[in-house]
């Protein structure tokens, strides 16, 4: 069957300070990926996709980037985190692009003091 | 005016109660329309499709009007376990390959109480 990691679970960073996220799925060849975002008080905000290796398309432009070095590694990165970047980020896979069922990891809680 | 609108809640409602969320779209263009549900500090499952029959899944139905762009999930002799927040997802496109992203509601959140 299909997992999907993802981790560190719980992270908290300064501002200014560098970011890296990962996530890696299992049980499937070539998914879909996706990075989003979940703000306080806001929906889920989706930042990146991935249809493949070394394949992203970004949503909204920000100061976060991401990568997919393998078929299955989807990283999100930053140079420098801004305190608005604070939220519980969550990686995601389908087997379709923009499929309906989103199967997404245990989510990652970003604070940024 | 927000893609995808919810009421934020929270519904406090005793078990056995039936509760009601409603959610509304913006994009007459919108074609695929589900609920899913997030528990706290939980990933985002899917709970349901919504058809324009309108579906029923045990104690949970849900309904579309087209005409309002109005989506509804209802859910009857509620359970404690069914404490979470409910969200609203709309998609442009079919649903299946090649379509568009999906558009998440900031959720309704449901608090059933003993």
């Amino acid at each position: 069957s299909q997992t999907i990691h993802q981790w560190p679970a719980t992270l908290v960073q300064p501002v200014g300070s560098p970011l890296s996220l990962e996530c890696t799925v299992e049980g499937t060849s070539n998914p879909n990926l996706y990075w989003y975002r979940q703000a306080a008080g806001r929906g889920l905000q989706l930042l990146f996709y991935s249809v493949g290796i070394g394949q992203i398309s970004s949503e909204v432009p920000q100061n976060l980037s991401a990568s997919r070095p393998q078929d299955r590694q989807f990283i999100l990165s930053s140079k420098k985190l801004l305190l608005s970047d604070s939220g519980f980020y969550l990686c995601a896979w389908s087997v379709g692009l923009w499929e309906v069922t989103l199967h997404f990891g245990n989510g990652t809680r970003l604070t940024v003091t | 005016r927000k893609e995808v609108e919810q009421d934020p809640g929270p519904f406090n409602v005793p078990e056995g109660a039936t509760v009601a969320f409603n959610c509304t779209y913006s994009n007459s263009a919108s074609q695929s329309f589900f609920w899913y549900r997030q528990d706290c500090r939980k990933e985002p499952k899917l709970l349901m499709s919504v058809y324009s029959s309108g579906n029923e899944d045990g104690r949970f139905t849900a309904q579309l009007n087209r005409a309002s762009q109005y989506i509804s999930l209802l859910i009857r002799d509620s359970k404690l376990s069914d404490s979470a927040t409910y969200l609203c997802v709309v998609n442009i496109g079919g649903g299946g390959s090649g379509n568009t992203p999906l558009v998440f509601g900031k959720g309704t959140r449901l608090s059933v109480i003993a």
